[in-house]
Protein backbone atom coordinates (compact mmCIF):
# COMPACT_ATOMS: atom_id res chain seq x y z
CA UNK A 1 0.00 0.00 0.00
CA UNK A 2 1.19 3.43 -0.85
CA UNK A 3 1.26 5.55 2.03
CA UNK A 4 3.54 7.92 4.47
CA UNK A 5 2.75 7.53 8.20
CA UNK A 6 4.29 10.16 10.38
CA UNK A 7 5.56 10.07 14.39
CA UNK A 8 7.47 11.57 16.97
CA UNK A 9 5.06 14.30 17.80
CA UNK A 10 4.30 15.10 21.62
CA UNK A 11 4.28 17.60 24.43
CA UNK A 12 6.85 19.73 24.52
CA UNK A 13 8.42 22.78 26.50
CA UNK A 14 8.89 26.05 25.03
CA UNK A 15 12.40 25.94 24.10
CA UNK A 16 12.54 22.35 23.66
CA UNK A 17 13.44 20.27 20.60
CA UNK A 18 11.68 17.30 19.16
CA UNK A 19 12.64 15.27 15.75
CA UNK A 20 9.37 13.87 13.71
CA UNK A 21 9.48 10.66 11.31
CA UNK A 22 7.67 9.82 8.49
CA UNK A 23 7.80 6.86 7.16
CA UNK A 24 6.96 5.80 3.09
CA UNK A 25 5.73 3.02 2.05
CA UNK A 26 4.51 1.24 -1.34
CA UNK A 27 6.50 3.63 -3.70
CA UNK A 28 10.35 4.37 -4.50
CA UNK A 29 10.98 6.88 -2.01
CA UNK A 30 14.47 7.89 -2.91
CA UNK A 31 13.13 9.47 -6.51
CA UNK A 32 10.98 12.00 -4.98
CA UNK A 33 10.82 15.49 -3.59
CA UNK A 34 9.52 15.42 -0.11
CA UNK A 35 7.94 18.14 2.29
CA UNK A 36 6.80 18.65 6.01
CA UNK A 37 3.12 21.36 6.25
CA UNK A 38 1.87 21.74 9.29
CA UNK A 39 -1.89 23.03 10.38
CA UNK A 40 -2.06 24.51 13.18
CA UNK A 41 -5.51 23.64 15.58
CA UNK A 42 -8.72 24.97 14.04
CA UNK A 43 -6.80 26.96 11.13
CA UNK A 44 -5.79 25.87 7.45
CA UNK A 45 -2.69 24.69 6.05
CA UNK A 46 0.84 25.93 6.00
CA UNK A 47 3.93 24.63 4.10
CA UNK A 48 6.82 24.31 6.34
CA UNK A 49 9.78 23.07 4.20
CA UNK A 50 11.39 21.03 1.23
CA UNK A 51 13.74 18.41 0.54
CA UNK A 52 15.45 16.94 -2.73
CA UNK A 53 15.05 13.69 -4.02
CA UNK A 54 19.07 13.11 -3.21
CA UNK A 55 18.96 15.53 0.13
CA UNK A 56 21.72 18.16 -2.26
CA UNK A 57 19.03 20.92 -1.22
CA UNK A 58 16.84 22.15 1.34
CA UNK A 59 13.99 24.94 1.79
CA UNK A 60 12.17 26.36 4.55
CA UNK A 61 9.53 28.73 5.53
CA UNK A 62 10.71 32.09 7.08
CA UNK A 63 8.84 30.89 10.52
CA UNK A 64 11.25 28.21 10.60
CA UNK A 65 14.10 29.13 9.22
CA UNK A 66 17.44 28.58 11.44
CA UNK A 67 14.90 26.53 13.73
CA UNK A 68 13.93 23.19 11.99
CA UNK A 69 15.99 21.07 9.85
CA UNK A 70 14.73 18.74 7.35
CA UNK A 71 16.29 15.59 6.20
CA UNK A 72 15.68 11.93 4.83
CA UNK A 73 17.60 8.53 5.03
CA UNK A 74 16.80 6.80 1.30
CA UNK A 75 18.34 3.58 2.56
CA UNK A 76 15.45 3.56 5.29
CA UNK A 77 12.65 5.49 3.31
CA UNK A 78 12.12 7.57 5.87
CA UNK A 79 11.78 11.43 6.09
CA UNK A 80 12.89 13.94 9.01
CA UNK A 81 11.66 16.73 10.84
CA UNK A 82 14.21 18.02 13.78
CA UNK A 83 12.36 20.98 15.76
CA UNK A 84 14.79 22.73 17.73
CA UNK A 85 13.97 26.29 19.89
CA UNK A 86 10.51 25.03 20.15
CA UNK A 87 7.41 28.16 20.57
CA UNK A 88 4.36 28.03 21.61
CA UNK A 89 3.48 28.96 18.03
CA UNK A 90 4.93 25.77 16.37
CA UNK A 91 2.04 24.07 17.67
CA UNK A 92 0.19 22.02 15.25
CA UNK A 93 -0.06 18.49 13.40
CA UNK A 94 2.80 18.46 10.88
CA UNK A 95 1.72 16.68 8.21
CA UNK A 96 4.37 14.59 5.57
CA UNK A 97 3.72 14.99 1.71
CA UNK A 98 4.77 13.69 -1.53
CA UNK A 99 5.00 15.82 -4.73
CA UNK A 100 4.85 15.21 -8.05
CA UNK A 101 5.44 17.76 -11.27
CA UNK A 102 3.46 18.40 -14.01
CA UNK A 103 4.23 20.45 -17.47
CA UNK A 104 1.41 23.40 -18.06
CA UNK A 105 1.18 26.65 -19.81
CA UNK A 106 3.49 28.52 -17.19
CA UNK A 107 5.97 26.36 -16.72
CA UNK A 108 6.72 23.16 -14.09
CA UNK A 109 4.00 22.76 -11.85
CA UNK A 110 4.42 20.92 -8.38
CA UNK A 111 1.90 19.63 -6.59
CA UNK A 112 1.05 17.18 -3.57
CA UNK A 113 0.03 14.25 -4.36
CA UNK A 114 0.16 12.12 -1.37
CA UNK A 115 -0.34 12.98 2.08
CA UNK A 116 0.23 11.45 5.38
CA UNK A 117 -2.16 11.12 8.52
CA UNK A 118 -0.19 13.66 10.34
CA UNK A 119 1.59 14.26 14.44
CA UNK A 120 0.67 16.30 16.54
CA UNK A 121 3.25 18.50 18.51
CA UNK A 122 2.28 20.71 21.05
CA UNK A 123 4.17 22.88 22.42
CA UNK A 124 3.35 24.51 26.38
CA UNK A 125 4.62 25.32 29.58
CA UNK B 1 3.44 37.44 -3.73
CA UNK B 2 1.28 34.82 -5.13
CA UNK B 3 -2.33 34.73 -2.90
CA UNK B 4 -4.79 32.17 -3.08
CA UNK B 5 -8.35 32.77 -2.19
CA UNK B 6 -11.24 31.04 -1.41
CA UNK B 7 -14.41 31.98 0.70
CA UNK B 8 -14.16 30.47 4.05
CA UNK B 9 -17.60 28.50 3.56
CA UNK B 10 -20.38 26.91 1.56
CA UNK B 11 -23.16 24.43 1.92
CA UNK B 12 -25.30 22.61 -0.21
CA UNK B 13 -28.09 19.64 0.52
CA UNK B 14 -27.34 15.85 0.81
CA UNK B 15 -27.85 15.21 -3.20
CA UNK B 16 -26.84 18.31 -4.44
CA UNK B 17 -24.27 20.35 -6.49
CA UNK B 18 -21.38 22.43 -5.32
CA UNK B 19 -18.79 24.68 -6.65
CA UNK B 20 -16.07 25.64 -4.48
CA UNK B 21 -14.08 28.50 -5.86
CA UNK B 22 -10.31 29.50 -5.72
CA UNK B 23 -9.02 32.92 -7.25
CA UNK B 24 -5.44 33.53 -7.95
CA UNK B 25 -4.12 36.90 -7.67
CA UNK B 26 -3.09 39.39 -10.32
CA UNK B 27 0.34 38.39 -11.99
CA UNK B 28 -0.35 34.88 -11.55
CA UNK B 29 -3.64 34.44 -13.33
CA UNK B 30 -2.18 31.72 -15.58
CA UNK B 31 -1.02 28.95 -13.00
CA UNK B 32 -2.35 25.54 -12.17
CA UNK B 33 -3.40 25.04 -8.99
CA UNK B 34 -4.46 21.42 -6.90
CA UNK B 35 -6.79 20.92 -5.06
CA UNK B 36 -7.27 18.77 -1.89
CA UNK B 37 -10.05 17.56 0.62
CA UNK B 38 -9.84 17.00 4.52
CA UNK B 39 -12.52 15.20 6.37
CA UNK B 40 -12.94 16.15 9.80
CA UNK B 41 -10.13 14.64 11.70
CA UNK B 42 -8.18 13.17 8.96
CA UNK B 43 -4.99 14.60 6.96
CA UNK B 44 -5.98 15.88 3.61
CA UNK B 45 -6.35 14.04 0.52
CA UNK B 46 -5.16 14.98 -3.02
CA UNK B 47 -7.99 15.31 -5.70
CA UNK B 48 -6.75 16.83 -9.01
CA UNK B 49 -4.70 19.29 -10.47
CA UNK B 50 -6.39 21.55 -12.84
CA UNK B 51 -4.61 24.10 -15.46
CA UNK B 52 -5.64 27.46 -16.77
CA UNK B 53 -7.22 26.09 -19.65
CA UNK B 54 -9.53 23.74 -17.41
CA UNK B 55 -7.78 20.38 -18.19
CA UNK B 56 -7.65 18.66 -14.80
CA UNK B 57 -5.80 15.18 -14.21
CA UNK B 58 -7.71 13.50 -10.71
CA UNK B 59 -5.88 11.78 -8.30
CA UNK B 60 -6.37 7.96 -7.54
CA UNK B 61 -9.63 6.76 -6.66
CA UNK B 62 -11.41 9.89 -6.94
CA UNK B 63 -15.04 9.43 -7.68
CA UNK B 64 -16.41 11.15 -10.93
CA UNK B 65 -18.60 13.02 -9.04
CA UNK B 66 -15.29 15.30 -8.40
CA UNK B 67 -14.75 18.17 -11.60
CA UNK B 68 -12.93 20.79 -12.14
CA UNK B 69 -12.43 23.43 -14.53
CA UNK B 70 -11.17 27.15 -14.81
CA UNK B 71 -12.10 30.88 -16.41
CA UNK B 72 -9.65 33.63 -16.40
CA UNK B 73 -7.89 34.02 -12.45
CA UNK B 74 -10.52 31.18 -10.92
CA UNK B 75 -10.64 27.97 -10.30
CA UNK B 76 -13.47 25.69 -9.41
CA UNK B 77 -14.10 22.43 -8.21
CA UNK B 78 -17.70 21.13 -8.65
CA UNK B 79 -18.93 18.29 -6.42
CA UNK B 80 -22.21 16.96 -7.96
CA UNK B 81 -24.53 13.98 -6.21
CA UNK B 82 -23.19 15.34 -2.87
CA UNK B 83 -22.63 12.34 -0.28
CA UNK B 84 -22.50 12.83 3.50
CA UNK B 85 -19.12 11.71 3.50
CA UNK B 86 -17.47 14.76 1.19
CA UNK B 87 -17.96 17.51 4.18
CA UNK B 88 -14.99 18.59 5.08
CA UNK B 89 -12.35 21.45 4.17
CA UNK B 90 -11.26 22.12 0.80
CA UNK B 91 -8.25 23.80 -0.08
CA UNK B 92 -6.07 24.54 -3.03
CA UNK B 93 -2.25 24.56 -3.45
CA UNK B 94 -0.32 26.01 -5.98
CA UNK B 95 3.67 27.24 -6.41
CA UNK B 96 5.54 29.60 -7.24
CA UNK B 97 9.47 30.64 -6.51
CA UNK B 98 10.11 27.58 -4.92
CA UNK B 99 7.80 28.09 -2.31
CA UNK B 100 4.01 25.88 -1.78
CA UNK B 101 1.13 28.25 -1.36
CA UNK B 102 -2.06 27.23 -0.03
CA UNK B 103 -5.31 29.09 0.06
CA UNK B 104 -7.57 29.86 3.50
CA UNK B 105 -10.06 26.40 2.91
CA UNK B 106 -13.17 26.06 2.41
CA UNK B 107 -15.47 24.89 4.94
CA UNK B 108 -18.09 22.52 3.35
CA UNK B 109 -21.62 21.88 5.12
CA UNK B 110 -23.80 19.03 3.11
CA UNK B 111 -27.14 19.89 4.82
Amino acid sequence: EVQLVESGGGIVQPGGSLRLSCAASGFTFSGFWMHWVRQAPGKGLVWVSRISSDESSTIYADSVKGRFAISRDNAKNTLYLQMNNLRVEDTATYYCARVRGSSTQTGWFWYFDLWGRGTLVTVSS
Amino acid sequence: QLVLTQSPSASASLGASVKLTCTLNSGHTAYAIAWHQQQPGKGPRYLMNLNSDGSHTKGDGVPDRFSGSSSGAERYLTISSLQSEDEGDYYCQTWGTGLMVFGGGTKLTVL
